[in-house]
């Protein structure tokens, strides 16, 4: 079954650091980009950037760049999102989504994990 | 960055009726060289894990019903549906992936009148 299975949810203090998963299976991971992508409760969807596993390539989104860090394995067909001090206002629900590529370009998003909830209390 | 602006905010629809959903980008998402509108729709079922119902404005996935449609061009589109059935309940988005960073609409909820 072609899927991404992400990591579960996490209560963190603010400060704190901790990375998320996202692991790809039924197809070849390396080569499509993964995308995350943010909700804080309440709110809408948010395109936090893309990397893609077969080179590590990263877009960030401008809005995101220097708070997270996107990372990825593809010896386990495994995506990661990072952050080093997390705040209140990292409490969200974060998936990661597949782009399929079309007219040579990344395109949208065709298969989405079940999301992983972070919330950030003290 | 590429903005999108959907309207209404909500909607109530009755069972049978349609629902019809706008959105807005603040510059075009077609492509000239291939005539082709880089929007997308989801739908989003509380609880659930978004779903994409149409790609390139109005290419419907596969298994989506077709009372689902989408229509527009350039810089204003709409989704459609035809007939809504309690499962629509949900909130939608459209999302455009012409240029990094891609962007959503702020989403509509679609409820039961």
């Amino acid at each position: 079954e072609v899927q991404l299975v992400q990591s579960g949810a996490e209560l963190k203090k603010p400060g704190q650091s901790l990375k998320i998963s996202c692991k790809g299976s039924g197809y070849d991971f390396s080569t499509y980009w993964i995308a995350w992508v943010r909700q804080i409760p309440g709110k809408g969807l948010e395109w936090m950037g893309i990397i893609y596993p077969g080179d590590s390539a990263i877009i960030y989104n401008p809005s995101f760049q220097g708070h997270v860090t996107m990372s990825a394995d593809k010896s386990i067909d495994t995506a990661y999102l990072q952050w080093n001090s997390l705040k209140a206002s990292d409490t969200a629900i974060y998936y990661c989504a597949r782009h399929t590529t079309g007219e040579g370009v990344t395109v949208y998003l065709d298969l989405w994990g079940q999301g992983s909830l972070v919330t950030v209390s003290s | 960055d590429i903005v999108m602006t959907q309207s209404p905010d909500s909607l109530d629809v009755s069972l049978g009726e349609r629902a019809t959903i706008n959105c807005k980008s603040s510059q075009s998402v077609l492509y000239s060289s291939n005539n082709k509108n880089y929007l997308a729709w989801y739908q989003h079922r509380p609880g659930q894990t978004p779903k994409l119902l149409l790609s390139w404005a109005s290419a419907r996935e596969s298994g989506v019903p077709d009372r689902f449609s989408g229509s527009g061009s350039g810089t204003d589109f709409t989704l459609t549906i035809s007939s809504l059935q309690a499962e629509d309940v949900a909130i939608y988005y459209c999302h455009q992936y012409f240029e990094t960073p891609y962007t959503f609409g702020q989403g509509t909820k679609v409820g039961i009148k």
